[in-house]
């Protein structure tokens, strides 16, 4: 069975300090990943999703990923953090097949950020 | 665009009440999702919609839970008897299942609390 663990449940940066949030997944194939973020009281965002060609895709508000099929991993980063960045991050899988609807979601890291 | 919206977003009601949640995807999209996020679960995948047909409902955790979609713009969730156990942010998601379409967008959450 799909799975996808986020190791870091919580995070504490400093503003304009970078960030890494960690994603691993166990799949049968290289499935289509998904980052999305959830501000407080708010629903899901999709932050930026990969499917194939180059492994480090852009999103939006700065943040990108990194593909790395040897490690089943699929790393969210940004540069300088800015403190309207707080909030939990997810990452997501989902089959090939059917990538825009069975989407298995990671356990969440909260992401605060210091002044 | 509105966006997903859903309603009440505050729901607290007693245990063995039956208790319904709205959804109202966005124009347009063709698919439509129903999550349970809890703290020890995480977000999961109750049920999904395409052109108003049931498709997945494996997610669904008993009897007491129940999804329609009569039309394109209207789905509920509903549930009874309610349990504490039941206790969750609901979210409600939907998309277009164009190609190269696979954002699915979601609304603000219902959070249902049975005491």
């Amino acid at each position: 069975a799909q799975s996808v663990t986020q190791p870091d449940i919580h995070i504490t940066v400093s503003e304009g300090a970078s960030l890494e949030l960690r994603c691993n997944y166990s799949y049968g194939a290289t499935p289509y990943l998904f980052w999305y973020v959830q501000s407080p009281g708010q629903g899901l965002q999709l932050l930026l999703k990969y499917f194939s060609g180059d492994t480090l895709v852009q999103g939006i508000k700065g943040f990108e990923a990194e593909f790395k099929r040897s490690q089943s991993s699929f790393n969210l980063r940004k540069p300088s953090v800015h403190w309207s960045d707080a909030a939990e991050y997810f990452c997501a899988v989902g089959p090939r097949n059917n990538a825009g609807n069975m989407l298995t979601f990671g356990g969440g890291t909260r992401l605060m950020v210091k002044p | 665009d509105a966006g997903v919206i859903q309603s009440p977003r505050h729901e607290v009601t007693e245990m063995g009440q039956e208790v319904t949640l709205r959804c109202k995807p966005i124009s347009g999209h063709n698919s439509l999702f129903w999550y349970r996020q809890t703290m020890m679960r995480g977000l999961e995948l109750l049920i999904y919609f395409n052109n108003n047909v049931p498709i997945d409902d494996s997610g669904m955790p008993e009897d007491r839970f129940s999804a329609k979609m009569p039309n394109a713009s209207f789905s509920t969730l509903k549930i009874q008897p309610s349990e504490p156990r039941d206790s969750a942010v609901y979210f409600c998601a939907s998309r277009n299942t164009g190609p190269s379409s696979y954002e699915q967008y979601f609304g603000p959450g219902t959070r249902l609390t049975v005491t």
